[in-house]
């Protein structure tokens, strides 16, 4: 069974500073990796992806990712946080082999202050 | 651009009515799949679908079925609708060649049954 987990419901962040929303997962076999953003009344938008090479991966609007797989992680990065950045980001998880669908943390709720 | 469209953004049903959520995708996508959002639980895998008239059950099946006549379209069904299906309903489609594996999300439905 595969799992995700996203111990944070919500991170506060002064806009301008770093922001780290936390991702760890749980797969047998390598794992593919994802985060999505998702705006008020939006479907899912897809930010980026880990599937194999590099360990840091960059994404889309400056959002990069950490695939640390001795700590069973791949936390979301923002070197300097926009009020434009809240919003309602998922952390997902497949492997390349067995089931097709992915498995979503519970998500984690960004709000950036001006 | 891949474009998932749902027929509904809000829909409100009776208890006991028979709901048609209708996903349509313009890629050719062989993958498509269903999953109701809750918050605090994430997104939920319902049903997907592999390829026309192949389907799977996912996390939490019961009390729906799915019918792909075609490949750019995927039909859930509550069979008979109760207040606990009430929720954020999304579809999402995936390719199978090259190394995309990420999905590509519908606005969703929200869908009230009272």
């Amino acid at each position: 069974a595969q799992s995700v987990a996203q111990p944070e419901d919500q991170v506060n962040v002064a806009e301008g500073n770093p922001l780290t929303v936390k991702c760890t997962y749980s797969v047998s076999g390598n794992p593919y990796l994802f985060w999505y953003v998702q705006y008020p009344n939006r479907g899912l938008q897809f930010l980026l992806k880990y599937i194999t090479g590099d360990n840091l991966v960059k994404g889309s609007y400056g959002f990069e990712a950490e695939f640390n797989k001795s700590q069973t992680s791949f936390h979301l990065k923002k070197p300097s946080a926009l009020v434009s950045d809240s919003a309602l980001y998922f952390c997902a998880v497949r492997t390349g082999t067995g089931r097709r669908a992915l498995t979503f943390g519970s998500g984690t709720r960004l709000q950036v202050q001006p | 651009d891949v474009k998932v469209t749902q027929s509904s953004r809000y829909l409100v049903k009776r208890t006991g009515e028979k709901v048609f959520l209708e996903c349509v995708q313009d890629m050719d996508h062989e993958n498509m799949f269903w999953y109701r959002q809750d918050p605090g639980l994430g997104l939920r895998l319902i049903y997907f679908s592999y390829d026309v008239k192949m389907k799977e059950k996912g996390d939490i099946p019961e009390g729906y079925s799915v019918s792909r006549e075609k490949k750019e379209r995927f039909s859930l069904i509550l069979e008979s609708a109760s207040t606990n299906q009430t929720s954020m309903y999304l579809c999402a489609s995936r390719g199978t060649s090259g190394y995309s594996y990420e999905q590509y999300f519908g606005p969703g439905t929200r869908l009230t049954v009272t």
